[in-house]
């Protein structure tokens, strides 16, 4: 079946690390995005990817980095700059296109906590 | 810009109790409309959709018509259930700016039943 996989499901980071979280899918979707929520909160963008080897900065990038070298993969480091990293991080895909009739298939997200 | 507003919760209903979640939108052209739902410690999962104006998304008992005159999407089911407790969030397609096909997310709604 295909679908969106995130990893880990839990993450501990302590002061000064980067942490990678992987996010890969077999959907054969063109767009990748990274998202953070806040207890209670909504979601809010942190990068965004159209197409392999491009992306684009969301509304919070600061702190974070990704990259996009294959189109079932879509990585983002939380890096020592971000500090304030504890949030739960989902990862969606959709297709990119004019009309976006599908929306996002999200994946079941990664814990993300400051030790 | 464009943007999605839903009502704040948290939303506590008795169960078989009747259920209207707003949502209303501003939005230049014509976008699609989404309801996602997101049960805790998991990521969101498309409940129904709606692409033009007076179309009706449906599924699991849940309902919602895409009003171009009043801007506004809300979500309805007629009896709801202990599992129905979830955050719902509201999102509609951005086609401005040429941004095709990511989508704004409203700040989520919390629904709490009681048994």
């Amino acid at each position: 079946d295909g679908g969106i996989t995130q990893s880990p499901k839990y993450l501990f980071r302590k002061e000064g690390q980067n942490v990678t979280l992987s996010c890969e899918q077999n959907l054969n979707h063109d767009a990748m995005y990274w998202y953070r929520q806040d207890p209670g909160q909504g979601l809010r963008l942190i990068y965004y990817s159209q197409i392999v080897n491009d992306f684009q900065k969301g509304d919070i990038a600061e702190g974070y980095s990704v990259s996009r070298e294959k189109k079932e993969s879509f990585p983002l480091t939380v890096t020592s700059a971000q500090k304030n990293p504890t949030a739960f991080y989902l990862c969606a895909s959709s297709i990119w296109g004019s009309d976006n009739y599908y929306g996002y298939t999200f994946g079941s997200g990664t814990r993300l906590t400051v030790v | 810009g464009n943007s999605v507003t839903q009502m704040e919760g948290p939303v506590t209903l008795s169960e078989e109790a009747f259920l209207t979640i707003n949502c209303t939108y501003t939005a230049t052209g014509y976008p699609s409309l989404f309801w996602y739902v997101q049960y805790p410690g998991e990521g969101l999962q498309l409940l129904l959709k709606a692409t033009k104006a007076d179309d009706k998304g449906s599924n699991k008992g849940f309902e919602a018509t895409y009003r171009k005159e009043t801007t506004s999407f809300h979500l309805e089911k007629g009896s709801v259930q202990v599992s129905d407790s979830a955050v719902y969030f509201c999102a509609l397609s951005d086609h401005g700016s040429g941004n095709t096909g990511k989508l704004i997310f409203g700040q989520g709604t919390t629904l709490q039943v009681k048994p």
